[in-house]
C-alpha cells in the first residue's frame, strides 16, 4: 500500500495552536484528508483538501499542502479539550489509505 | 439517521472458533471497506467491495473473507481466528469508490485468546 507517516504522539496547552504532520509517497490522490477519530468512536471526516490547492481554512482549521515535498499539515487554533483524539491524514489512489494517526493531548 | 452500524461492539472468543462481525449501512452506499486499526500501524484495509457481488482484497486479507449479497451489508468472517487477528475492526463505506468522503463506524474490539 501507500506510505503515509505522521507522528505518534503531540502535547499541547489549551489555547495554543496544534500542528500535526504528514508526509505521503503517493501522488496521484485527487484528494488529501483528515479524519478525527475520538475515544471509543469511529473516524470521523474533519476536512479534506483538494489536490490542486494550497490551502484550505474551515473556521479553526487550516489545511496546508506542499505538493512538491508531498508534506499536508493540519493546524488547530486555539486548541480546546474537547480536540484531544487521534488524528489521521488520508489520500485516496485506487483506493483510501491511512497513516499511522497523531494522538493528541490537549493539557488545560 | 445516515450511519453504518456494527456488530457487536466487543467481542472475545477463542483460537479456531469462527466468527462473523457485521455491517450494514443505510445510505445506499455502492463502496463498503473493513479496516483493522492496531497500535502505530495505522488503519490498515482488509476487504473492499465496489458493489454487490465484486469484492477485492486490501492490504492484509489472510485469515478473513468477505461476501456482498446485498448492498446495505458486508460481513467480515473469520473462519478460524487467531490471536493475531485482535484488533480494533472498523467497517466504512462511500457513495462510490471515487466519492470524496468515507462514513464510519463504530468499531468491534475483536479479542481471541
Amino acid at each position: 500500500g501507500e506510505d503515509v507517516e505522521q507522528s505518534l504522539f503531540l502535547s499541547v496547552r489549551e489555547g495554543d495552536s496544534s500542528v500535526i504532520n504528514c508526509t505521503y509517497t503517493d501522488s496521484s490522490s485527487t484528494y488529501l484528508y483528515w479524519y478525527k477519530q475520538e475515544p471509543g468512536a469511529g473516524l470521523q471526516l474533519l476536512t479534506y483538501i483538494f489536490s490542486n490547492m494550497d490551502m484550505k481554512q474551515d473556521q479553526r482549521l487550516t489545511v496546508l499542502l506542499n505538493k512538491k515535498d508531498k508534506h499536508l499539515s493540519l493546524r488547530i487554533a486555539d486548541t480546546q479539550t474537547g480536540d484531544s483524539a487521534i488524528y489521521f491524514c488520508a489520500g485516496r489512489g485506487n483506493q483510501f489509505y491511512f497513516g499511522t494517526g497523531t494522538s493528541l493531548t490537549v493539557i488545560p | 439517521e445516515a450511519q453504518v452500524t456494527q456488530n457487536p461492539r466487543y467481542l472475545i472468543t477463542v483460537t479456531g472458533k469462527k466468527l462473523t462481525v457485521t455491517c450494514s449501512q443505510n445510505m445506499n452506499h455502492e463502496y463498503m471497506s473493513w479496516y483493522r486499526q492496531d497500535p502505530g500501524l495505522g488503519l490498515r484495509q482488509i476487504y473492499y467491495s465496489m458493489n454487490v457481488e465484486v469484492t477485492d482484497k486490501g492490504d492484509v486479507p489472510e485469515g478473513y473473507k468477505v461476501s456482498r449479497k446485498e448492498k446495505r451489508n458486508f460481513p467480515l468472517i473469520l473462519e478460524s481466528p487467531s490471536p493475531n487477528q485482535t484488533s480494533l475492526y472498523f467497517c466504512a463505506s462511500s457513495l462510490s469508490a471515487s466519492y470524496y468522503g468515507y462514513t464510519f463506524g463504530s468499531g468491534t474490539r475483536l479479542t481471541v485468546v
